[in-house]
């Protein structure tokens, strides 16, 4: 079964760097017929897609929300099965919970698999 | 850029019919944009309903469909259920991997 775990520092101060990681298990993040994302939901609002990773060929692939991807960088570990997000510059507005979650079907077009979530709070 | 439009909330009354809407801000949603829908309950991750415009996940009731109705992506849900009440995002895919989320409608069963 397809299990997802975000993992990383709970609070981070601006203007540093956020880092999180998903851990993947029941499934290899080397196979090429998924994609894996970041999405996060800051408090009392909705779902932001944040970015996606790709691993074919031996090479991996990043895709990012043009809005975030000047201060996002999202790198995956084949060797730990495991991938993770870089927020730079991170202000009160980065504050939200942080899933990882797996793409799959036709163009990767939907979310079928979902980590419980990581709660970052951006604070002095 | 293009926004994804949801209704931010809808009401529905236990056993009855309602239908939720996702629509771009400008153009149209077809098949094309491969829309599925998520439920979310409220300290939990997003459950999986519908993908490939009309697919129901694994284990997702029969009560709730999906389909295009003239412009827009829609998910229905027919006989609601007291459980039902949550918040519903849609994701569109915008082709170029971009994918986009609405901003979801709250769903109140009363």
């Amino acid at each position: 079964q397809m299990q997802l775990q975000e993992s990383g520092p709970g609070l981070v101060k601006p203007p540093e760097t956020l880092s999180l990681t998903c851990t993947v298990s029941g499934g290899s993040i080397s196979s090429s017929s998924y994609y894996w994302g970041w999405i996060r939901q800051p408090p009392g609002k909705g779902l932001q897609w944040i970015g996606s990773l790709h691993y074919s060929g031996s090479t991996s692939y990043t895709y990012y929300n043009p809005s975030l991807k000047r201060r996002v960088t999202m790198s995956l570990d084949t060797s730990k099965n495991q991938y993770s997000l870089k927020v730079r510059s991170v202000t009160a507005a980065d504050t939200a919970v942080y899933y990882c979650a797996r793409q799959s079907g036709d163009y990767w077009a939907y979310f079928d698999s979902w980590g419980q979530g990581a709660r970052v709070t951006v604070s002095s | 850029q293009t926004v994804v439009t949801q209704e931010p909330s809808l009401s529905v009354s236990p056993g009855g019919t309602v239908t939720l809407t996702c629509g771009l801000s400008s153009g149209s949603v077809s098949t094309g944009y491969y829309p599925s829908w998520y439920q979310q309950t409220p300290g939990q991750p997003p459950r999986t309903l519908i993908y490939t415009t009309n697919i129901r996940s694994s284990g997702v009731p029969g009560r709730f469909s999906g389909s295009i109705l003239g412009n827009k992506a829609a998910l229905t849900i027919t006989g609601a259920q007291a459980d039902d009440e949550s918040d519903y995002y849609c994701v569109l895919y915008m082709g170029g991997d971009i994918w986009v989320f609405g901003g979801g409608t709250k769903l109140t069963v009363l």
